[in-house]
């Protein structure tokens, strides 16, 4: 099983659908767990952490399912703007800068349609 | 305004030269990564530094060396020994104080070898 596995899409829907990425991953022991989106030929950037109890940044839904391993990030009313590849990022154990080990998926892209 | 800033951004080489790439972080993070993407991947890390003068080895070092001279500046050097060096190269900066934080990237160097 690889250690973060994204469906790579890619999804194509229109604005103002709603859409949802789900982000599985190997390691149990994984402690923290992030959403970064990467436009085309750009670097990555931080879209919003994943937090246990779920969390929301307005229309942006972002929950962790321990149980089963998994994220998911859910996109709601969808702009144009938000065409881009979406990569899941999960931390493993430990602290300092050599065991904030952060794997990353290979990234979920998505194109928003007029 | 803080941040990251990676030169060149477009670089040719022949085969069988060695080509360092600059990162350069205002941001006075003290960690500071190296990574690579290639086409439809995920990001694999290269070499990471936490304090100047020491680095460690990432994922795929074989073929790439760094310095940590100073804390703002990380350079990477892909020597003639990486056999497959055209990539997208991603240099990041975090500071080490917040555990859990956000990773800050450049907008990368794009290396192709002729």
């Amino acid at each position: 099983r690889k250690e973060v596995e994204q469906d790579p899409g890619p999804f194509n829907v229109p604005e103002g659908a709603t859409v949802a990425f789900n982000c599985t991953y190997s390691n149990s022991a994984s402690q923290s767990f992030f959403w970064y989106r990467q436009d085309c030929r750009k670097e990555p950037k931080l879209l919003m952490s994943v937090y246990s109890s779920g969390n929301e940044d307005g229309r942006f839904t972002a929950q962790l399912n321990r149980a089963s391993q998994y994220i998911s990030l859910l996109i709601r009313d969808s702009k144009l703007s938000d065409s881009a590849t979406y990569l899941c990022v999960v931390r493993g154990l430990g602290s300092g800068a050599g065991s904030y080990q952060l794997t990353f998926g290979k990234g979920t892209k998505l194109s928003v349609i007029p | 305004d803080g941040g990251i800033t990676q030169s060149p951004k477009y670089l040719f080489r022949k085969e069988g030269q060695n080509v360092t790439l600059s990162c350069e972080q205002n941001l006075n993070h003290d960690a500071m990564y190296w990574y690579r993407q290639d086409p439809g991947q995920g990001l694999r890390l290269i070499y990471y530094s936490q304090i100047v003068n020491d680095f460690q080895k990432g994922d795929i070092a074989e073929g790439y060396s760094v310095s940590r001279e100073k804390k703002e500046s990380f350079p990477l050097t892909v020597t003639s020994a990486q056999k497959n060096p055209t990539a997208f190269y991603l240099c990041a900066s975090r500071a080490l104080s917040f555990n859990t934080g956000e990773l800050f990237f450049g907008e990368g160097s794009r290396l192709t070898v002729l």
